[in-house]
């Protein structure tokens, strides 16, 4: 499964849209971008997957470059409760995820 | 979605004692998985554990330390081995949806003392 990297640490301020990107240029055609976040020491939170096509649902947005080399994970009004590390992982058609170091999100009052 | 419980949510071992770590899906699932995550750290797969079959351990987990069972399409343990407090993390189970997303349970945190 291709590695991905995203940036340690971001801030946002309440209310605005939060940005997250991700880098995964070893990607392949049949690999998929999957989105979880991890509010302190709670279990994973799924949030949202996409392969090319942008995706979007209650809880976020994905967007994914034509070449599928990197993609943004949009929270498009950021509330406290989104303070969190988020987490980008590419996979394919095996079972596992591999968790990277992720991004922590704060947003700010 | 599937709903995960797990059992302890918590608990202070001594070294040199094993504790089984129980998980609870509300549904029958295929796949479910095992995680260790060490303070500061992110997640680390340990094993996957199909029913019906023996578990698959990441390199670095073995069966003798990590043991699972699953007994069947709702339940699996993991059992923490002769613990040392290098073992103390927080074990999380997992279990695959239709999309081949995963969904967590809460978590164990575990202190080796």
């Amino acid at each position: 499964d291709a590695k991905t990297t995203q940036p340690p640490s971001m801030d946002c301020a309440e209310g605005r849209a939060a940005n997250l990107p991700c880098n995964h240029s070893t990607i392949s055609g049949n690999e998929y971008v999957y989105w979880y976040r991890q509010i302190h020491s709670q279990g994973p939170q799924y949030i949202i997957h996409g392969l090319k096509n942008n995706e979007t649902n209650e809880m976020a947005s994905l967007i994914i470059t034509e070449d599928r080399k990197s993609s943004t994970l949009i929270l498009p009004h950021a509330t406290l409760r989104d303070t969190a590390v988020y987490y980008c992982i590419v996979k394919g058609r095996s079972n596992q995820f591999y968790f990277g170091t992720g991004t922590s999100l704060t947003v700010i009052p | 979605s599937a709903v995960i419980s797990q059992k302890p949510s918590r608990d202070i071992c001594q070294r040199g004692t094993s504790l089984t770590i129980q998980c609870q899906v509300d549904s029958q699932v295929t796949m479910m998985f095992w995680y260790r995550q060490q303070p500061g750290q992110s997640l680390t797969l340990i094993a996957t554990a199909n029913q019906g079959s023996e578990a698959t351990y990441e390199s670095g987990f073995v069966i003798d330390k990590f043991p699972i069972s699953r007994p069947n399409l709702t339940f699996s343990t993991l059992t923490v081995s002769n613990m040392s407090p290098e073992d103390s993390s927080i074990y999380l189970c997992s279990v695959e949806g239709q999309a081949y997303e995963q969904y967590f349970g809460p978590g164990t945190r575990l202190t080796v003392t």
